[in-house]
């Protein structure tokens, strides 16, 4: 699977949009974009995920440049609950279960009242 | 969305002695499961992958005698720690992707610690 890249931390005003970007550059045609985030002592949460459109659920949306070698994920009304390590993972879709996932360092995200 | 339960959420335990960390699918059936581990302030390390019916695969660095996996049932996959040591205290955590759907699942997490 591609490397990624992300900013180690980020802080966030609450009720602000939190936007948190990841480099792919070396994604291939067939690998999508997944973000998830683990709130502290809990495992990870599934946010979203998209090929090369742009996405948009209850969550996030999450926006991926034409040449899909960037993305970034929008969390719209940040609150202090987002307050998470956010991790942008690049893999092979269709569904196929044996395609793991494997986790960078991801960023901190501290949204602060 | 599809649940993964992991059973015990926290456990202590002497040195020496093993420990079972169970993994469930509760509303969908996982032919392959994933067992992380995360030592503190550190991203989740891939362990293994569980297969249904067959050996699981061990990446590299971990000893497969020492985390046996067992996968019997298309909702179940325990991971043991077996002849623990403090050095394996650590945060577990077992993941599966459903089969129709491509986003995985992640249960809540084993904390082990070793006395």
């Amino acid at each position: 699977d591609a490397k990624t890249t992300q900013p180690t931390s980020m802080d966030c005003a609450e009720g602000r949009a939190a936007n948190l970007p990841c480099n792919h550059s070396t994604i291939s045609g067939n690998e999508y974009v997944y973000w998830y985030r683990q709130i502290h002592s809990q495992g990870p949460q599934y946010i979203i995920h998209g090929l090369k459109n742009n996405e948009t659920n209850e969550m996030a949306s999450l926006i991926i440049t034409e040449d899909r070698k960037s993305s970034t994920l929008i969390l719209p009304h940040a609150t202090l609950r987002d307050t998470a390590v956010y991790y942008c993972i690049v893999r092979v879709g269709g569904g196929n279960a044996g395609n793991m996932l494997t986790f960078g360092g991801g960023t901190r995200l501290m949204v602060k009242p | 969305g599809a649940v993964v339960s992991q059973h015990p959420s926290r456990v202590i335990c002497k040195s020496g002695t093993s420990v079972k960390i169970e993994c469930r699918s509760l509303d969908f059936q996982a032919t392959t499961m994933f067992w992380y581990r995360q030592f503190p302030k550190q991203s989740l390390m891939l362990m293994a992958t569980s297969n249904e019916g067959s050996k699981a695969t061990y990446e590299q660095g971990v000893e497969k005698d020492k985390f046996l996996i067992n996968h019997a049932s298309l909702t179940l996959s325990t991971l043991t720690v077996t002849s623990a040591h403090p050095e394996d205290s650590s945060f577990y955590i077992c993941s599966a992707f459903t089969l129709l759907n491509t986003e995985a699942f992640f249960g809540q997490g084993t904390r082990l610690t070793v006395v």
